[in-house]
């Protein structure tokens, strides 16, 4: 595709549904990043994708979190369990280089709210 | 302490004037970025810089690796520059590692 695409991009889910987020990356970008952004805050980082190797999940904040991209193009991040402070903006990025130098191209984010 | 400092938080400018907003990192960096987020989400990468200075119509970003500190300046303003601007480094040592600041959020008037 054009850009980055991200779906949903707003998402309501009651305390302890389960929620699916999905990320279309630019066609044959390598690099996949995912990122929590709080209300007010800049984007952290969640877990990076080198194809369909996941690479580095160390910004996971729990268990709950899980992120895959068995094909290395689509990814999903599922959360499992969802609380009030899961809410936030959920932001993939991608990148053309396997070594994570180039630019990053962001898609719209998925505004997830845990009532 | 947060690893990258930016300042100011908010700043509100009239059309036309020169702007200013500062990046301070705490950490050896491989590059730093400028990105730009208008409201809804959409980010985009404005600059990405390992050092000197890039240029792209009417913004301008410096870097200064010794003083670990960058600038982003926007020239002639105008009320469509409003946004948050978010600058980012990436760690020298794990590049999948990227690290961002708070955001300013810039508000043009006409």
């Amino acid at each position: 595709g054009a850009g980055v695409s991200q779906s949903p991009r707003y998402k309501v889910a009651k305390r302890g549904q389960d929620v699916a987020l999905r990320c279309d990356p630019i066609s044959g970008h390598v690099s996949l990043f995912w990122y929590q952004q709080a209300l007010g805050q800049g984007p952290e980082f969640l877990t990076y994708f080198q194809n369909e190797a996941q690479l580095d999940k160390s910004g996971l904040p729990s268990d709950r979190f899980f992120a895959e991209r068995p094909e290395g193009s689509v990814s999903t991040l599922k959360i499992q369990r969802t609380q009030q402070e899961d809410s936030a903006v959920y932001l993939c990025a991608s990148s053309s280089r396997r070594i994570t130098t180039g630019e990053l191209f962001f898609g719209e984010g998925s505004r997830l709210t845990v009532l | 302490k947060n690893e990258v400092e930016q300042s100011p938080q908010n700043l509100t400018a009239q059309e036309g004037e020169f702007i200013t907003i500062n990046c301070s990192y705490s950490v050896g960096i491989s590059a730093l970025h400028w990105l730009q987020q208008h409201p809804g989400g959409g980010i985009v990468s404005l600059f990405m810089l390992s050092s000197g200075k890039k240029k792209h119509g009417r913004l301008i970003a410096t870097i200064n690796i010794q003083e670990k500190h960058s600038s982003l300046h926007i020239t002639a303003s105008h009320p469509r520059d409003s946004a948050v601007y978010i600058c980012a480094v990436r760690h020298l040592y794990n590049n999948n590692d990227m690290r961002f600041g708070a955001g300013t959020r810039l508000t043009v008037k006409p």
